[in-house]
C-alpha cells in the first residue's frame, strides 16, 4: 500500500516534443506529490510538486496532471530539450505523518528520459 | 536558498574501515534531515530519518548498528558507515526538510562509497 508505480522506465522523445511519465499510488492518505530530477553522479532536485486540493499545477515548461479519484498522477515535460536527458522519479508522502514519520517520501522506480537533438 | 552539501563526495576505503558523511544544510535549519542508499540505475532507498536530538529511526531491514546516525544540530546530520565492506559499496544521499509546516525535502549531491 505504500508503492508508488511509475511508467514508463525509459523515454526517447525528440527535441521540441512532450515527455510524459505516469505514477500510480495506492494509499489514499498521501498528500503531497512531488517530482524530482537527478543527472548521473548527483542527487536528486525538486522539479515541481502538488497537494490533492487541485488537478493541475504548471511551472514554466513542466506541468503536473493530478488525478484524485483515480491515484494517479503524471509530469508533462513541454519543449523537452536535450538538457532534459535525466531520470525523473515521482515521490509520495503524507504532510503529517506524526510519531516518527515526518513525512517520509515513497519514491516511484524512476523514468530515464533521452531528448534527441 | 535551500542547499544541502555532503562530505566526502566520494571516498575509497579498505574493508572493515568505518568511513563518516556529513550531511549540512547551508542556508536553512532542519527539524528532519533523510539518509537515503541508491543503487545504479536503481530508485532511491531510505534508510532512516534522522531528527534533530533524538535517536534515529530505521528503515525495515537496515541494520542500525551498521549504519550509525548522529544529528547534533539543526543543520548537521552524519552516517558513519562501520566495519564496512564490498556490499556497501553504494552511493549515498541526504535530504534535508527545512523547519515548520513544509514538505518539501532538499537533498544534497551525494557520496560515493566504495569499499575494497
Amino acid at each position: 500500500q505504500q508503492q508508488v508505480k511509475q511508467s514508463p522506465q525509459s523515454l526517447i522523445v525528440q527535441k521540441g516534443g512532450i515527455s510524459i511519465i505516469n505514477c500510480a499510488y495506492e494509499n489514499t492518505a498521501f498528500d503531497y506529490f512531488p517530482w524530482y530530477q537527478q543527472f548521473p553522479g548527483k542527487g536528486p532536485a525538486l522539479l515541481i510538486a502538488i497537494r490533492p486540493d487541485v488537478s493541475e499545477k504548471k511551472e514554466g515548461r513542466f506541468t503536473i496532471s493530478f488525478n484524485k479519484s483515480a491515484k494517479q498522477f503524471s509530469l508533462h515535460i513541454m519543449d523537452s530539450q536535450p538538457g532534459d536527458s535525466a531520470t525523473y522519479f515521482c515521490a509520495a508522502s503524507m504532510i503529517w505523518a506524526g510519531g516518527t514519520s515526518y513525512g517520509k517520501l515513497t519514491f516511484g522506480q524512476g523514468t530515464i528520459l533521452t531528448v534527441h537533438p | 536558498g535551500a542547499v544541502v552539501s555532503q562530505h566526502p563526495s566520494w571516498v575509497i576505503c579498505k574493508s572493515g574501515t568505518s568511513v563518516k558523511i556529513e550531511c549540512r544544510s547551508l542556508d536553512f535549519q532542519a527539524t528532519t534531515m533523510f539518509w537515503y542508499r541508491q543503487f545504479p540505475k536503481q530508485s532511491l532507498m531510505l534508510m532512516a530519518t534522522s531528527n534533530e536530538g533524538s535517536k534515529a529511526t530505521y528503515e525495515q531491514g537496515v541494520e542500525k548498528d551498521k549504519f550509525l546516525i548522529n544529528h547534533a544540530s539543526l543543520t548537521l546530520s552524519t552516517l558513519t558507515v562501520t566495519s564496512a565492506h564490498p556490499e556497501d559499496s553504494s552511493f549515498y544521499i541526504c535530504s534535508a526538510r527545512p523547519q515548520g509546516p513544509y514538505n518539501e525535502q532538499f537533498f544534497g549531491p551525494g557520496t560515493r562509497l566504495t569499499v575494497l
